[in-house]
Parts: structure tokens; C-alpha cells; sequence
């Protein structure tokens, strides 16, 4: 079945750099994408989401890209922190109906 | 933080018995899901409701059943138990076009 997937299960960064993670999706009927952060321990949190008819949205240090000719989104976090480590999942939602498909999720570390 | 409690936070079972989670939340939305998280997969659906008694199965329903006898509380049933059955068992509800989760439950079937 179609399904949404990760580039890079971990990713280390400095603090201060900025961080990219990806997300490639292939269900084409998806009109609604999302962002979650994961710290350890405690439940997926939202981060920011964009709709199939934007190509960009941005949030405080964060901006979320998609670019549906090839089915891929992105995240970038600006001056990544310590407090951003985590893992942050993709996910996707077909119009019009309330179940999302998580991505597996790539692990945020930054390096003091 | 969308009033999402889910109980207990942690238990250990033996296989062959039954268990229930329970999600409760005090904002009356009407969407609520029950997923799974497990290393090397993102979380799975297991079951949601669209409403009391609104029920519908999710991508790894086998071996769960739920209930929603009331908008507040969410109930994921193990029928019986199976070790292929633990993991990390996420509630969450649905607000907007966002879903808001709680804090999880990590269940252990030895």
C-alpha cells in the first residue's frame, strides 16, 4: 500500500546550524501533510502542517516545503537547539478524511 | 496540552489475558484514535471513532476491539493477549485538521 517514508533515520547537527529533514510520500490523493516533534518519553506534538495547494509555510524557526512534482516535504528548523533533539515524523492525510499515515521518523541530535 | 489522559501509563501482562486501555479527554471532540508505535514503523492505526458507538477498524486492527460509550473515554480492548502485542499504545483526538496526542502507554505481554 502506499505509504509515507523517511530519507534519514538520524541526523546530527550543531547547535546553532540549521537542520533539514525529509520525508518522501507517494499517495497522490493526500491534500494535507504534517509535522511532529517526539521527545523521549512522551507523545508525537504538532509542529506545523501545509495543505497539497502550498508549496511553503512558515512557523517561529520552522518552515515546512513541499514539492509535489516529485511527492517530497521537508523540514527546516532555524538555529536548531538542544531542546529541538527529538524525533520528528512526517505524516499524510488523503482529503477529505481524518486518518493520517505517520512516517517512520528521523532522529534530531544537536551537538552543543 | 488537549486534555488527554491515558491510563494506566504502564503495564506488564501475561499472554492469554486480557487488557484495556483507556483514553479520556475533556475537550468533547468528536474524533478519537487509538495507534501503536513500534521501533522501525511510524505509528499505526489500530482503531478510531467518528462519534459515540462510532467505531471503525485501522491498518492493524487484528487482535483489538474498542469502545465509545461516551464522548470523553476511548477503550482499547486485548482480547487476549500476545507478546507480538507489546509496544507503545498512543490515544489521540482529532481537533481541526490537527490530532493532538496523549502521553502513551507502554504495554509489556511476556
Amino acid at each position: 500500500g502506499e505509504s509515507v517514508g523517511l530519507h534519514l533515520p538520524t541526523l546530527s547537527v550543531q547547535e546553532g546550524d540549521n537542520s533539514i529533514i525529509n520525508c518522501a510520500y507517494s499517495n497522490s490523493a493526500s491534500d494535507y501533510f504534517i509535522w511532529y516533534k517526539q521527545e523521549s518519553g512522551k507523545g508525537p506534538q504538532f509542529i506545523i502542517d501545509i495543505r497539497s495547494n502550498m508549496d511553503k509555510r512558515q512557523g517561529q524557526r520552522v518552515t515546512v516545503l513541499l514539492n509535489k512534482t516529485v511527492k517530497h516535504l521537508s523540514l527546516q528548523i532555524a538555529a536548531t537547539q538542544p531542546g529541538d533533539s527529538a524525533v520528528y515524523f512526517c505524516a499524510e492525510r488523503p482529503g477529505g478524511y481524518q486518518k493520517v499515515t505517520f512516517g517512520i521518523g528521523t532522529k534530531l541530535q544537536v551537538i552543543p | 496540552d488537549a486534555g488527554i489522559t491515558q491510563s494506566p501509563r504502564h503495564k506488564v501482562t501475561e499472554t492469554g489475558t486480557p487488557v484495556t486501555l483507556r483514553c479520556h479527554q475533556t475537550e468533547n471532540h468528536r474524533y478519537m484514535y487509538w495507534y501503536r508505535q513500534d521501533p522501525g514503523h511510524g505509528l499505526r492505526l489500530i482503531h478510531y471513532s467518528y462519534g459515540v458507538k462510532d467505531t471503525d477498524k485501522g491498518e492493524v486492527s487484528d487482535g483489538y476491539s474498542v469502545s465509545r460509550s461516551k464522548t470523553e473515554d476511548f477503550l482499547l480492548t486485548l482480547e487476549s493477549a500476545t507478546s507480538s502485542q507489546t509496544s507503545v499504545y498512543f490515544c489521540a483526538i482529532g481537533r481541526d485538521n490537527e490530532q493532538f496526542f496523549g502521553p502513551g502507554t507502554r504495554l509489556t505481554v511476556l
